[in-house]
């Protein structure tokens, strides 16, 4: 049975750092390309980045309202990933979800059930 | 940067009604990498369709996909109790990935 479940989510000051993680399991995570998604409440979806497989070369892309604040990583050998948040704003307060997104040519998608973090002073 | 931008906002129907969703992007959407998820209040995304036309996993036939380019389409061919929720249409061809912003399928 496949698991996705986020941790690290809480409440923070703006400016201040959070690291969520993500535990991965029913599936081979060292091939997978996974993605961080977040949405802001009574809002939609917004895609944070992505970290591709290591044997893909386990490099990262970044949404632009994201970029140079949040740092994706991961660690094959404890089937985690991570998004390392910094400098935080008001307007990330968001729900994140860890998600596998697309899976083709299976047709199918994991995700979490997604870590609130609220940004406020 | 690919901008999806989804049409109505909100549909207000029956249940065994028809619903047609609309997602026009800002510029081609590579080999057709759109897809279609629904998400309900509480609940982490669903996938849907896959490559514009492709069924998920487990996803019952009276969801379809279609279009290619930039202009694609969800119809879900009678609605069931269980479809009204939020459904968005994303394309992952190229980066930044981006959802479109959502339409909101309601019991009339």
């Amino acid at each position: 049975e496949v698991q996705v479940v986020e941790s690290g989510g809480g409440l923070v000051k703006p400016g201040g750092s959070l690291r969520l993680s993500c535990a991965a399991s029913g599936f081979t995570f060292s091939n997978a390309w996974m993605h961080w998604v977040r949405q802001a409440p009574g809002k939609g979806l917004e895609w944070v980045g992505r970290i591709k497989s290591t044997t893909d070369g386990g490099t990262t892309e970044y949404a632009a309202p994201v970029k140079g604040r949040f740092t994706i990583s991961r660690d094959d050998s404890k089937n985690t990933l991570y998004l390392q948040m910094n400098s935080l704003r008001t307007d990330d307060t968001a729900v994140y979800y860890c998600t596998r997104l697309v899976i083709v040519p299976a047709g199918t998608s994991y995700w979490g059930q997604g870590t609130l973090v609220t940004v406020s002073a | 940067e690919i901008v999806l931008t989804q049409s109505p906002g909100t549909l207000s129907l029956s249940p065994g009604e028809r619903a047609t969703l609309s997602c026009r992007a800002s510029q081609s959407v590579s080999s057709s990498y759109l897809a279609w998820f629904q998400q309900k209040p509480g609940q982490a995304p669903r996938l849907l369709i896959f490559g514009a036309s492709s069924r998920a996993t487990g996803i019952p036939d009276r969801f379809s996909g279609s279009g290619s380019g930039t202009d694609f389409t969800l119809t879900i061919s009678r609605l069931e109790p269980e479809d009204f929720a939020v459904y968005y249409c994303q394309q992952y061809g190229s980066s930044p990935l981006t959802f479109g912003g959502g339409t909101k399928v309601e019991i009339k």
